[in-house]
């Protein structure tokens, strides 16, 4: 009965190659979020989106795309694989009002070799 | 620059001490949260506050918006309490309308 939930948890690939992860969430929200963690745990936000509109952090390559087919679900797609992306990818859910409480899934952890 | 600053970075105690988590940011917000991460990885969201002060069992927060602080205490601290303690903040001004988080507080708590 996980609220946000993402797959896979474990990601092993090559460089060069494409690559999805998938988040659903079953919490009824309207914004959905993917977070990037590095190496040294620190998180930064790459993508919001509600169904007005898509919010992309500046710093995020394009090789890195969001796609949501409906409200619940928000994927992260990417393309051409590099060693720098190895990190864990959180994706998390909100109300899109600021005073709410966000949701997070377990994380996807990413290896590029 | 829109920076939030957390402190102590490490953090180790004993069981049953008084522990105070601090977070600073630099510009206006509209709601600041605590979450902690465990060592499996999970993220879970402990407290949202726009201000004023929350409590939830031994879990305190509290926000001085004027002074754009914030703490999270715990009482009567206990070894599962060892987790990364990340302070998040939603900036009024826009950006990516996601969190900037801080580089969190890893603490380790003794039996």
């Amino acid at each position: 009965d996980t609220a946000v939930s993402q797959t896979p948890k474990y990601l092993v690939t090559q460089m060069g190659n494409d690559k999805s992860i998938k988040c659903e969430q079953n919490l009824g929200h309207d914004t959905m979020y993917w977070y990037k963690q590095d190496s040294k745990k620190f998180l930064k936000i790459m993508f919001s989106y509600n169904n007005k509109e898509l919010i992309i952090n500046e710093t995020v390559p394009n090789r890195f795309s969001p796609k949501s087919p409906d409200k619940a679900h928000l994927n992260l797609h990417i393309n051409s694989l590099e060693l720098g992306d190895s990190a864990v990818y959180f994706c998390a859910s909100s109300q899109q009002h600021a005073g709410n409480t966000i949701y997070f899934g377990e994380g996807s952890w990413l290896t590029v070799v | 620059k829109n920076e939030v600053e957390q402190s102590p970075q490490n953090l180790t105690a004993q069981e049953g001490e008084f522990i105070t988590i601090n977070c600073s940011y630099s510009v206006g917000i509209s709601a600041l949260h605590w979450l902690q991460q465990h060592p499996g990885g999970g993220i879970v969201s402990l407290f949202m506050l726009s201000s004023g002060k929350k409590k939830h069992g031994r879990l305190i927060a509290t926000i001085n918006i004027q002074e754009k602080h914030s703490s999270l205490h715990i009482t009567a601290s206990h070894p599962r309490d060892s987790a990364v303690y990340i302070c998040a903040v939603r900036y009024s001004g826009g950006g990516a309308d996601g969190l900037t988080f801080g580089k969190g507080t890893h603490l380790i708590i003794q039996p």
